[in-house]
């Protein structure tokens, strides 16, 4: 099947600072990634859509200037929290839906951690 | 938003059928209907999706029904290792939006 990875899986990092989450598409390509936050024993929110090239849409609420999302390949897509705070401790989740065929395919997920 | 509705938890034995309910009433003609499990502090795992007919593939079987405002996901023989929240989503293209989901536990 088709496999998504996402890097880091768990990341620790002090208030202030940025983080960056990588999502790879392994073996197709996708022109369309989906970033998801998930608080725990909750569902998944969609943050984010990101086309390859192009700027990304933002859910409503989403702050489009701490969550920087680029998708400059046809495999990778990368969000970035930027000036990170305890708030934004949550597991990230990637999807990547590819160029042909009509499912999308998710990551493992990132777990950070802000201190 | 998530145009889905389904029960918030349920249980099965181990070996029988695992029947999870959904409702999308106000589904479209060209809208699919998708589910997904999650296990605990995993990703998203793709099980089945369809438009009108019913499908089967080798982990369940997706049964929409003719109005296609509900469907059910299938399990046939369930295992303690299909405990996980079951997710059913209607796609609105091209996001694809998740509900609150129903918890699965499998019982010994």
């Amino acid at each position: 099947g088709a496999v998504v990875s996402q890097h880091p899986s768990w990341v620790i990092c002090k208030s202030g600072t940025s983080v960056k989450i990588e999502c790879r598409s392994l073996d197709f390509q996708a022109t369309t990634m989906f970033w998801y936050r998930q608080f725990p024993k909750q569902s998944l929110m969609l943050m984010a859509t990101s086309n390859e090239g192009s700027k990304a849409t933002y859910e409503q609420g989403v702050e489009k200037d701490k969550f920087l999302i680029n998708h400059a390949s046809l495999t990778l897509s990368t969000l970035t929290v930027t000036s990170a705070h305890p708030e934004d401790s949550s597991f990230y989740i990637c999807s990547a839906y590819p160029t042909t065929g009509n499912t999308i395919y998710f990551g493992e997920g990132s777990w950070l951690t802000v201190v | 938003d998530a145009k889905t509705t389904q029960p918030t938890s349920m249980d099965c034995a181990e070996g029988r059928a695992a029947n999870l309910p959904c409702n999308h009433s106000t589904i479209s003609g060209n809208e699919y209907v998708y589910w997904y499990r999650q296990i605990h502090s995993q990703g998203p795992q793709y099980i089945i999706h369809g438009l009108k007919n019913n499908e089967t593939n080798e982990m369940a079987s997706l049964i929409i029904t003719e109005d296609r405002k509900s469907s059910t996901l299938i399990l046939p023989h369930a295992t303690l290792r299909d405990t996980a929240v079951y997710y059913c989503i209607v796609r609105v293209i091209p996001q694809f939006y998740f509900g609150t989901g129903t918890s699965l536990t499998v019982i010994p």
